[in-house]
């Protein structure tokens, strides 16, 4: 069975330019998560969606930052513009559950840096 | 709201030794617990899942146990190994708000 797969693993921009990251998620796994990951501490949840709607996005600071999950499939995350503070991993998650969570599949991460 | 401790430090564990890692939490008593598994320039990877209703939970060499009187889980390998050595999250599901909250994880370094 196909992991998660994230695109790109390292990305270097100046600030205020702009960025993506795609998500594609384990084949049938309802839920998608993104998650920024800063150096030393633990993942900070960003936005949640169940097929293609929007479960969780209160901690998405949504004056730079958007997500989509197109068809319920993949996921798009976009930072426009970058801040230094947003120099991190993007970790991308998925699970099979509905409401409850259960064990969540992470993708090996896309590697963030503002210079 | 609530809050996670894990040992900032790194553990240090020589080969064959038990190690043992802490997870806290301050306020409400979760749903379930989950414990995770992250090497360096990774994602993590789902070890084991405790629900508030058990005590201990095992799979392999991995024993987790969950202490709501205490707040607090105890992760546990048997026999450990070199690799072994990653950093080791725990996860709290809270069923009061639907999420997911996690630790700042534990460095784990077993020695030869």
């Amino acid at each position: 069975e196909a992991g998660v797969a994230q695109s790109p693993r390292y990305k270097i921009i100046e600030k205020r330019q702009s960025v993506a990251f795609w998500c594609n998620p384990i084949s049938g796994h309802a839920t998608l998560y993104w998650y920024q990951q800063i150096l030393g501490q633990g993942p900070k949840l960003l936005i949640q969606f169940q097929n293609n709607g929007v479960v969780d996005d209160s901690q998405l600071p949504k004056d730079r930052f958007s997500a989509e999950r197109l068809k319920g499939v993949d996921s798009t995350l976009k930072i426009q513009p970058a801040k230094l503070e947003d120099s991190a991993v993007y970790l991308c998650a998925s699970s099979t559950g509905t409401g409850v969570v259960g064990e969540l599949f992470f993708g090996e991460g896309s590697r963030l840096t503002v210079l | 709201s609530q809050k996670i401790e894990q040992n900032s430090e790194a553990l240090n564990i020589q080969e064959g030794k038990t190690a043992t890692l802490t997870c806290n939490y301050t306020n409400y008593s979760p749903a379930y617990l989950q414990w995770y598994r992250q090497d360096p320039g990774r994602g993590p990877v789902f070890l084991l899942l405790i629900r508030e209703n058990e005590k201990e939970k095992r799979k392999e060499r991995l024993k987790v146990t969950f202490d709501t009187t205490l707040k607090q889980s105890l992760f546990h390998i048997t026999a450990s190994q070199p690799a072994d050595s990653a950093t080791y999250l725990c996860a709290l599901f809270m069923d009061s708000n639907y999420q997911l909250i996690w630790g700042a994880g534990t460095k784990l370094i077993i020695k030869p």
